[in-house]
Parts: C-alpha cells; sequence; structure tokens
C-alpha cells in the first residue's frame, strides 16, 4: 500500500527566507511520480512541482526546489526568498505506476510566513 | 481553456436529503477523480474514472454515496440521505492521460463546500 507522511502540522518562516517542508512516503511500486500541491485559504488546489522516481536530477520550479532522496524515500520541497503570499497549506502526493493513476495526499502542512 | 467546473460552490442542505455534486472535466481529459476534505481526514479519494469507467470505489464511505459518468465531459457525486458528518469540501479532478502515466497532475475544480445540518 502507498502511504504519504507530512509530520509538520504547521511551520513558520520569516519572509525572504528560505523553509524546507517535510514528506516520506512509502511505496512498493517501482516507478512513482510525486507531487507537491499548495491550497491558499481561497480552497483552490494549486500544482507547484513534479519529481519522476527514475529523475536523475532535483525537479525545480522557480522558486521551489523538490529536495528528492530516494534511498530515504523523501521528497522535501524546499521554498526560496519566501513571500507573504506563501502562506497556505502545502500537500505532498504520490502516484505509482501500479496504483491505475489515482493520487494520494499527506495531511498537509500549514505555513505561516512572517513579515 | 474554463478548467475543472464544479457546481454548487456552496450546498447546504438538512439531514436526509439527497445531495447531487457536478463536475465537468476539462475537455479531451480521460480521467476524472472524486475526492473529499476534512480537517480530520484530510484530502480523501472516493473513486475515479478513467474513459468514464470506474476504476476504484474502495473510498466511497458507504452506500448512501454513488458517482456516475454517463459521459466525457460529465460526471456527478450524490449523496442519499445525506447525513451530518458528509459536511466537507467535495473536489473534482481531472487529467489527461492513461492510468499508467505518473507524471501528469491533476487539475482541481473549486471544490463544493458541503454543509449537512
Amino acid at each position: 500500500a502507498q502511504k504519504i507522511t507530512q509530520t509538520q502540522p504547521g511551520m513558520f518562516v520569516q519572509e525572504k527566507e528560505a523553509v524546507t517542508l517535510d514528506c516520506t512516503y512509502d511505496t512498493s511500486d517501482p516507478s512513482y511520480g510525486l507531487f507537491w500541491y499548495k491550497q491558499p485559504s481561497s480552497g483552490e488546489m494549486i500544482f507547484l512541482i513534479y519529481q519522476g522516481s527514475y529523475d536523475q536530477q532535483n525537479a525545480t520550479e522557480g522558486r521551489y526546489s523538490l529536495n528528492f532522496q530516494k534511498a530515504r524515500k523523501s521528497a522535501n520541497l524546499v521554498i526560496s526568498a519566501s513571500q507573504l503570499g506563501d502562506s497556505a497549506m502545502y500537500f505532498c502526493a504520490m502516484r505509482g505506476n501500479n496504483q491505475g493513476g489515482k493520487l494520494i495526499f499527506g495531511q498537509g502542512t500549514e505555513l505561516s510566513v512572517k513579515p | 481553456d474554463a478548467g475543472v467546473i464544479q457546481s454548487p460552490r456552496h450546498e447546504v442542505t438538512e439531514m436526509g436529503q439527497e445531495v447531487t455534486l457536478r463536475c465537468k472535466p476539462i475537455s479531451g481529459h480521460n480521467s476524472l477523480f472524486w475526492y473529499r476534505q476534512t480537517m480530520m481526514r484530510g484530502l480523501e479519494l472516493l473513486i475515479y474514472f478513467n474513459n468514464n469507467v470506474p476504476i476504484d470505489d474502495s473510498g466511497m464511505p458507504e452506500d448512501r454515496f454513488s458517482a456516475k459518468m454517463p459521459n466525457a465531459s460529465f460526471s456527478t457525486l450524490k449523496i442519499q440521505p445525506s447525513e451530518p458528518r458528509d459536511s466537507a469540501v467535495y473536489f473534482c479532478a481531472s487529467r489527461g492521460t492513461g492510468p499508467y502515466s505518473t507524471n501528469e497532475k491533476l487539475f482541481f475544480g473549486s471544490g463544493t463546500q458541503l454543509s449537512v445540518l
């Protein structure tokens, strides 16, 4: 069975500093994908970044990067130069290639950026 | 593109009433997912369809819940009879490739906030 674990219910970061949101996963699938989504207070789910299990390099998208450590089964999200608009819930998610396409989510981390 | 469209945005109903949530996926997408979000349980996958066929409904909480996808552009999630514990935000999401591709992201609708009194 697949499982995603986010152990930080809430995080604070000072504006302009970097922050790391933790995510660990468990799967028996040989091939899988890892995703991060952002959910602001308005409620919509916004895709941030994707990492494939066979990708050699860590994914980056602007200020977002994914610190992928396959042996440790971790896929931490790093946000550089935090902005007030980054305050939101952040969800880590995974899809395995033997799971018929379904995406399972972690419990989320609430990030608050302080001015 | 209009994105995934869900209706209604908000639904308030009384216990015992039937509730129908609607979703229009992005045109051309062949996979559709229904999720439920609560504070206690987070984001739970209820059911998903590939090419209008239900693939996995193991997340549907009980027989009071049913979902249909009569065509590629429309899906419904029905709760009959509704109960207060069904109060949650219900999201519909779609994506465009087959079930064995791992890299296609889901596009989410804005959600339906359901309150059962």
